[in-house]
């Protein structure tokens, strides 16, 4: 089992203040997802990260790929009351990319 | 655009009765996946399922569980007779598979209480 980390757990912030979620774990995976899921509905897609490095962005999210393939990080600028909700992050295993590994998640609450 | 569907929304049963929750993948796609999440708790893997068979599944999916694609449309799982610990929303998920970028895309879920 290739296990995932995130931190914070939860994290409660104003709105219009930057965050970063981190997802860290100590296996490589070939690609790393994050989803964002909102209570009572399944995970919502927002991004995958494929080459070691590598930085995407979706309007004032940020999502970076470790060099080495074993984390990422999430940063959101500007919090808006909509960015509320559950990110998780999700590893493609290393040696079945098609099997794919969740961490715990972290809880964003943003006020307004 | 397509996306994973999952009925019911919501399901209730008594403890030791059978439940057969039902998910339409995306048509392209070739891998197909459960998963469950406890109230509160992290999204666990059950279950993927490739060219008509199993091709991982976790401790969670003891005898109890099973997977069919019945037809060209319908992945369904089976628990044969439900626990009270069985309760939890049961996500299907589905992907293209078969290159590294690979994403899973998940349905809205179905939330199952044993009482």
């Amino acid at each position: 089992t290739q296990l995932l980390e995130q931190s914070p757990q939860f994290l409660s912030i104003q709105e219009g203040e930057n965050l970063t979620v981190y997802c860290n774990s100590s296996s490589v995976f070939s690609s790393l997802q994050w989803y964002r899921q909102e209570p009572g509905e399944g995970p919502v897609l927002l991004v995958t990260v494929v080459t070691g490095g590598e930085v995407k962005k979706l309007k004032r999210l940020t999502f970076q790929f470790g060099d080495a393939r074993k984390d990422s990080s999430l940063h959101i600028t500007a919090a808006q009351p909509g960015d509320t909700g559950l990110y998780l992050c999700a590893g493609a295993g290393r040696d079945n990319f098609n099997k794919f590994y969740f961490g715990s998640g972290t809880k964003l609450n943003v006020k307004p | 655009e397509p996306e994973v569907t999952q009925t019911p929304s919501h399901q209730v049963t008594q403890m030791g009765q059978e439940v057969i929750l039902r998910c339409v993948p995306i048509s392209n796609h070739l891998y197909f996946y459960w998963y469950r999440q406890i109230l509160g708790q992290k999204v666990e893997f059950l279950v993927s399922f490739y060219n008509n068979e199993i091709s991982e599944k976790s401790e969670i999916f003891d005898d109890q569980f099973s997977v069919e694609r019945p037809d060209g449309s319908n992945f369904t799982l089976k628990i044969r007779s439900t626990k009270l610990e069985d309760s939890a929303m049961y996500f299907c998920a589905s992907s293209p598979g078969g290159h590294m970028n690979t994403e899973a895309f998940f349905g809205q879920g179905t939330r199952l209480t044993v009482v």
